[in-house]
């Protein structure tokens, strides 16, 4: 089916530990988006990527590195987990830059 | 500091009741949406508005754009227990930016 996946669905990981949130989306859309959601604050963007080895910074980048070697992949890396980056994740992509995001299910990251 | 300050936060009403939410912001967006979010599950999109003064209906909900393009607000009739959810709002600005969102639960 199309849409957008994120895996895993739950992660617990120590500090200090790396860990990869993985993204596939199967629209072709050129965008795609890491979006980081807590209590209090909504959702805050961590970087985007206009198309394939095209990224950039958003709202909230530190701590975090992107790729985008594939269009339909956009993966999310915390080099070495804080327990601050204890959050939900959320990808996204659009068509268009202004275009309506279609959303993944979330990761819900755990950091001990 | 939010670029997008949505309220209330969080709104707890009876089954028919009417109610409305704000989505406030000192800049102009070229485009402002609202999406709905349940638990577990991403946000999903209700509407775009592009212009200014542009009201939009979706069956019980009507949004509508500022005439300046830097609020908005969503009204919904009659409310029933299927729209609980939390209602965010995005605008445009080089990249989306989000509000917090308004957390409604709807009692029957």
């Amino acid at each position: 089916d199309a849409g957008i996946t994120q895996s895993p669905r739950y992660k617990i990981t120590e500090t200090g530990r790396q860990v990869t949130l993985m993204c596939h989306q199967t629209w072709s859309h050129s965008y795609m988006f890491w979006y980081r959601q807590d209590l209090g604050h909504g959702l805050r963007l961590i970087y985007y990527s206009a198309a394939a080895d095209i990224t950039d910074k958003g709202e909230v980048p530190d701590g975090y590195v992107v790729s985008r070697s594939k269009t339909e992949n956009f993966p999310l890396t915390l080099e070495s987990a804080t327990r601050s980056q204890t959050s939900v994740y959320f990808c996204a992509s659009s068509e268009y830059p202004d275009s309506p995001l279609h959303f993944g299910n979330g990761t819900r990251l755990t950091v001990t | 500091t939010q670029l997008l300050e949505q309220s209330p936060q969080f709104l707890s009403i009876q089954e028919g009741e009417n109610l409305t939410v704000y989505c406030n912001s000192s800049s102009v967006f070229s485009s402002l949406q609202w999406y709905r979010q349940e638990p577990g599950e991403g946000p999903v999109l209700l509407v775009t508005v592009v212009t200014g003064g542009e009201v939009k209906k979706l069956k019980r909900l009507t949004f509508q754009f500022g005439d300046a393009r830097k609020d908005s607000s969503l009204h919904i009739t009659a409310a029933q227990p299927g729209d609980t959810g939390l209602y965010l709002c995005a605008g445009d600005n080089n990249d989306m930016r989000f509000g917090a969102g308004t957390r409604l639960t709807v009692k029957p």
